[in-house]
């Protein structure tokens, strides 16, 4: 079975400055689905970024980008420029290119600091 | 239309009491899922739903757990006898479009407390 692992609970940055987030997984498939989450206080969660496993270029949403190291299999996020906004719970999930469930890690809670 | 709604927002029930959550998908998604996040988790998977059909549930759904898409269009999930360890978010989620690079799109949740 796949698994997801975030090793920060928690993480804080000063606003405008940069955090990077790590997460790492583990499969046997070579055709997946990378995803981060973001999830406000008691709010929906929404998608920030995915990447596709079989493209080598890493994705980039504006601020947000990730380093995806296949190999490690690592997909860190990136978030420059951090905004007061930018404070939620983040997720990293997995989804198997056969499959329509995802699998997510435990989280990671990020504070930015005015 | 205005994303994936769930309803109620909260739900307080007694150990024992059957309880039933409702999702309503975004209107032209024909994929319905259903997850649960305990407190400092991330969304486990319950069941999942290709418009009317049931194509996949979790171990995690036990027997007391029963979840419906009738019409293919919004959604029930039914906990009978809950348990305190039923206490959690319940997210349902939504996706459509053909091939496989498509994005699920997520409700607020209902939050449930057994007491």
């Amino acid at each position: 079975a796949q698994t997801v692992t975030q090793s920060q609970p928690e993480m804080s940055v000063q606003e405008a400055e940069t955090v990077t987030l790590s997460c790492t997984y583990d499969t046997s498939e070579s055709d997946y689905y990378l995803f981060w989450y973001k999830q406000p206080p008691s709010r929906q969660m929404i998608l920030v970024i995915r990447q596709e496993a079989y493209k080598q270029q890493n994705a980039t949403e504006n601020r947000f980008s990730v380093n995806f190291q296949k190999a490690a299999k690592s997909f860190s996020l990136k978030i420059s420029d951090s905004q007061l906004g930018d404070a939620a719970m983040y997720f990293c999930a997995y989804r198997s290119g056969g499959a329509q469930k995802l699998v997510f890690g435990q989280g990671t809670r990020l504070t930015i600091n005015p | 239309d205005t994303g994936v709604s769930q309803d109620p927002r909260h739900k307080i029930t007694k150990r024992g009491q059957n309880v039933t959550f409702r999702c309503d998908p975004i209107s032209e998604h024909n994929r319905l899922y259903w997850y649960r996040q305990t407190l400092g988790q991330g969304p486990e998977f319950l069941t999942y739903f290709q418009n009317e059909a049931q194509l996949e549930k979790s171990r995690l759904l036990s027997d007391r757990f029963s979840a419906e898409r009738p019409k293919g269009s919004f959604s029930t999930l039914e906990i009978q006898r809950t348990e305190q360890g039923d206490s959690a978010m319940y997210l349902c989620a939504s996706s459509g479009g053909q091939g496989k690079n498509t994005e699920a799109f997520f409700g607020q949740g209902t939050r449930l407390t057994v007491v």
